[in-house]
């Protein structure tokens, strides 16, 4: 069936540095993909969004990449630092305009180092 | 600010009760979902609905109803709740059946069950 997945489980990153989360998605009829960050005990927060007919979009320290070729797209976060932990969860949509539903990953726990 | 309300933070209910867990979203949306969180597993879909009276099984329903008197208003029944129901329970709400745009989300309800 569809899936939409994260790379890695965990990532851990120094402060300051740049954060990358990378995410792939099977079905190609995707067309709508947002991130979300989910910070311990609260509910998931929309960060950023893209739709398949760009390949980047920047927002504050935050940019999303798709490359529809081999159905990936990356969250790099600019600038680590320590608020920005948290699990970041990408999502797409699954392709139906009347039925469809998005199609979550399983989650990135990003954990800032100070 | 747009929100969806969930009424409680934190619920912890015996097993045999019947639990109801209430969803309220001021953004005039017609479509409204269900999640529950566990470690490992990712949000998995529980019940969604795209109108007033209307629901749809999701991908976990059983052991679960809901009920959408009222736009605004979408509620999750346990109808007899058991120690495998305790989780963190999530309710959205979309602007677009198709999942464009995104889901707003509430906080959540962490629910025990002893």
């Amino acid at each position: 069936g569809e899936s939409v997945g994260l790379h890695l489980p965990t990532l851990s990153v120094q402060e300051g540095d740049n954060s990358i989360i990378n995410c792939a998605y099977s079905n190609s009829a995707s067309d709508y993909f947002i991130w979300y960050k989910q910070e311990s005990g609260k509910g998931p927060q929309f960060i950023i969004d893209i739709r398949s007919n760009m390949d980047k979009r920047q927002g504050q320290r935050v940019t999303v990449l798709l490359n529809k070729t081999v159905k990936h797209l990356s969250l790099q976060i600019a600038a680590t630092q320590p608020g920005d932990s948290a699990v970041y969860f990408c999502a797409g949509t699954n392709g139906s305009s009347n039925t469809g539903k998005l199609i979550f990953g399983q989650g990135t726990t990003l954990q800032v180092k100070p | 600010d747009v929100k969806v309300t969930q009424s409680s933070r934190y619920l912890v209910k015996r097993t045999g009760e019947k639990v109801f867990l209430e969803c309220v979203q001021d953004m005039d949306h017609e479509n409204m979902f269900w999640y529950r969180q566990d470690p490992g597993l990712g949000l998995r879909l529980i019940y969604f609905s795209y109108d007033v009276k209307m629901k749809e099984k999701g991908d976990i329903p059983e052991g679960y109803s809901v009920s959408r008197e009222k736009k605004e208003r979408f509620s999750l029944i346990l109808e007899s709740a058991s120690t495998n129901q305790t989780s963190m329970y999530l309710c959205a709400s979309s602007l677009e059946r198709d999942g464009r745009y995104g889901y707003t989300f509430g906080s959540g309800t962490r629910l025990t069950v002893v």
